[in-house]
């Protein structure tokens, strides 16, 4: 267990709706990222956290957005849905404390737009 | 240009047998940090095992050892006494720069590891 919490674990929805997935980090970590996992494009890294501010963003649409709250936990918000979105999304912090920076990864959250 | 190169999409290898997991990074950042990550079918990711670009000596955890030849940027990832749980996807990324404040990390396409009993 990484003691990274993601829900939902699955998310079966249709082209054009909108959906929130959530992320609440390890206890202590500020830092949240969130990655997109599909076939055809392997491990893309999406948006990065830090304390409530956006950090650094990637290949993250303009369809897609995410916000860290107070709380430290996150929420990917996934709107005007396409079939391409479909994937694995994860969620990870970082481990600031052992100093090689690791990322832990939640389970993620397997999205299929039919 | 590819930052994280795995070149072997996926491996058969014998149970107990030892296996090189073949990962080259580019990078003209002088401060990096190299990572193996092991994804089983269950689909959650793993962290294996790290390398800083300063460190000395090659990383080794339990079984897992990282063989770092930083003139050749490679980064391959050595497993011993290979056993039937390894089979999973293997992933080697790179974290470019200082350390706090910018962990993203850039992943490679991955290497399938079968072990065969």
């Amino acid at each position: 267990d990484s003691g990274v919490t993601q829900t939902p674990k699955h998310l079966i929805t249709a082209t054009g709706q909108r959906v929130t997935l959530r992320c609440s980090p390890r206890s202590g970590d500020l830092s949240v990222y969130w990655y997109q996992q599909s076939l055809d494009q392997g491990l893309q890294f999406l948006i990065h956290y830090y304390n409530g501010e956006e950090r650094a963003k990637g290949n993250i649409l303009e369809r897609f957005s995410a916000q860290q709250f107070p709380d430290l936990h996150s929420e990917l918000n996934l709107s005007s849905l396409e079939l391409g979105d479909s994937a694995l999304y994860f969620c990870a912090s970082s481990a600031r404390d052992r100093g090689s920076g690791e990322l832990f990864f939640g389970e993620g959250s397997r999205l299929t737009v039919l | 240009a590819q930052k994280i190169t795995q070149t072997q999409p996926g491996m058969f290898v014998q149970e107990k047998e030892a296996v090189t997991l073949d990962c080259t990074y580019d990078t003209s950042d002088p401060s990096y940090g190299l990572f193996w990550y092991k994804q089983p079918s269950s689909g959650e990711m793993i962290f294996l095992i790290y390398q800083g670009s300063y460190d000395q000596q090659n990383a080794t955890e339990g079984r897992y050892s990282l063989n770092f030849q930083k003139a050749r940027k490679s980064a391959n990832l050595v497993i011993s006494a290979s056993q039937l749980g390894d089979s999973a996807m293997y992933f080697c990324a790179m974290r470019e720069g200082k350390f706090f404040g910018n962990e993203k990390l850039t992943f490679g396409t991955g290497t399938r590891l079968t072990i065969i009993p």
